[in-house]
């Protein structure tokens, strides 16, 4: 069974740029997987900040980009704030209905 | 404003039932795919089902397949879940959201499988 793989944790200097990832245990992603990426605080929903690869939800900011970057999607911040401190998650199509996310990234803005 | 709203989770005991509900404002409902997503206590999210707009395609994940039944009222605008034989490991927050993407999110609602 192909896993999504995502960076445990990773760490940015306020006003920083950092890029998250998105891959497979077995694999490439491409855009035919559809990559979306979504943001959690604790205790709170999941917001939508990117969908088909580099399509930003509506109200996130433009420091948010989504890409293709080899064989993963990533998930760049540009101008890292404190408020980006969160669970970053990604989301792929596996195909015949079937969604899968990543284990999740925890990022640290310090 | 777009407003997801579950509910119908509480504590159940292990083999037993739960319905959730999810009641869709500000969006036209029988227009979009919808989903749920759970979340177990400290964990990460796992996506559980979704639905066509007129309920003909359903999907589920491998581990509630056959225990979940995912359904819509269009007339409603709501959305639910039926979850049969509840295991220990189905305990987790419940959330609702608009389409396959999961564009809109709910606040989620706790289901406690526990004996």
């Amino acid at each position: 069974q192909t896993v999504v793989t995502q960076e445990p944790s990773f760490s940015v200097s306020p006003g920083g740029t950092v890029t998250l990832t998105c891959g497979l245990s077995s694999g490439s992603v491409s855009a035919s997987f559809y990559p979306s990426w979504y943001q959690q605080t604790p205790g709170q929903a999941p917001r939508t900040l990117i969908y088909n690869t580099n399509t930003r939800s509506s109200g996130v900011p433009d420091r948010f980009s989504g890409s293709i970057l080899g064989n993963k999607a990533a998930l760049t911040i540009t101008g890292a704030q404190a408020d980006d401190e969160s669970d970053y998650y990604c989301l792929l199509y596996m195909g015949s209905g079937i969604w899968v996310f990543g284990g999740g990234t925890k990022l640290t803005v310090l | 404003e777009v407003q997801l709203v579950e509910s119908g989770g509480g504590l159940v005991q292990p083999g037993g039932s739960l319905r959730l509900s999810c009641e869709v404002s500000g969006l036209t409902f029988s227009s979009y795919w919808m989903s749920w997503v759970r979340q177990a206590p400290g964990k990460g999210l796992e996506w559980v089902a979704n639905i066509k707009q007129d309920g003909s395609e359903k999907y589920y994940v491998d581990s509630v397949r056959g225990r979940f039944t995912i359904s819509r009222d269009n007339a409603k605008n709501s959305l639910y879940l039926q979850m049969n034989s509840l295991r220990v490991e189905d305990t987790a927050v419940y959330y609702c959201a608009s389409g396959q993407r999961l564009g809109y999110w709910g606040r989620g609602t706790l289901v406690t499988v526990s004996s």
